[in-house]
C-alpha cells in the first residue's frame, strides 16, 4: 500500500453530467499528479499540482480541471462529461515535483 | 510527440519459463525510464533506469537500458502465478520542472501454473 488514497472507487455518470474524484496524498508528500487509463492503454498524464497550484498539464481540454488544498490533498473535477471520459483515474503523490510517484487504487468512471 | 512503445502487448507462459518484456521509446530531454507492474489498479514501481549498460535486479526480475539504441528490457525468470499483471514502461522528460511520465500501452503478461 502507497498510502494515497482516492475516493470514489467506482462511480456511473451521464453524458454531459460534471464528476469530482478526491485523492489524499501520501503523509510528507506536497506534489499530485493525476493520470487517466483508458481500458487497454496506459496512463496518459492530465495534469500535477505542486504546492496548491497546477505545475504542468497534458493534452486534455479545459474542462479537466483540479485543485490542491494546503493539506496537499487534491481534486480532479470533469465537466460536460463525454463517454471517451469513461477510464480509471489514478492520482499520485510524491515528494517534490520530480519525485518518485506512488499511485493510489484509482477512481473508475464510466460515463453512459 | 514523447513516444513510448512496447512488445509484445500480450503474453502466455507456463510457471517456470523466462520472459523479456521490450520497450522502445522516443522523447525530447530523455531524464529517465521506469517499470511498473499494474496488477488490478494501482502500478507499482519495479525499476527506474537512467544509464546505459548498468543492470538493475531485484530478486527475479531484472532490468536495463540502451540509451544508443533507445530501448530496454525487463526480464523475468522463472516465472510464477504471480508475476501475472500488464507490465508499463515509463519514460520521464527532462528539461523541466515536472514530473511527467510519458507510458506504454503494457504488455499483458499471463502465468498458467
Amino acid at each position: 500500500e502507497t498510502g494515497v488514497t482516492q475516493s470514489p472507487t467506482h462511480l456511473i455518470k451521464t453524458r454531459g453530467q460534471q464528476v469530482t474524484l478526491r485523492c489524499s496524498s501520501q503523509s510528507g508528500h506536497n506534489t499530485v499528479s493525476w493520470y487517466q487509463q483508458a481500458l487497454g492503454q496506459g496512463p496518459q498524464f492530465i495534469f500535477q499540482y505542486y504546492r496548491e497550484e497546477e505545475n504542468g498539464r497534458g493534452n486534455f481540454p479545459p474542462r479537466f480541471s483540479g485543485l490542491q488544498f494546503p493539506n496537499y490533498s487534491s481534486e480532479l473535477n470533469v465537466n460536460a462529461l463525454e463517454l471517451d471520459d469513461s477510464a480509471l483515474y489514478l492520482c499520485a503523490s510524491s515528494l517534490g515535483r520530480t519525485g518518485e510517484l506512488f499511485f493510489g487504487e484509482g477512481s473508475r468512471l464510466t460515463v453512459l | 510527440e514523447d513516444k513510448v512503445v512496447q512488445s509484445p502487448l500480450s503474453l502466455v507462459v507456463h510457471e517456470g519459463d523466462t520472459v523479456t518484456l521490450n520497450c522502445s521509446y522516443e522523447v525530447t530531454n530523455f531524464r529517465s525510464l521506469l517499470w511498473y507492474k499494474q496488477e488490478k489498479k494501482a502500478p507499482t514501481f519495479l525499476f527506474m533506469l537512467t544509464s546505459s549498460g548498468i543492470e538493475k535486479k531485484s530478486g527475479r526480475l531484472s532490468s536495463i537500458l540502451d540509451k544508443k539504441e533507445l530501448f530496454s528490457i525487463l526480464n523475468i525468470t522463472a516465472t510464477q502465478t504471480g508475476d501475472s499483471a500488464i507490465y508499463l514502461c515509463a519514460v520521464d522528460r527532462g528539461g523541466g520542472s515536472n514530473y511527467k511520465l510519458t507510458f506504454g500501452k503494457g504488455t499483458l503478461l499471463t502465468v498458467n501454473p
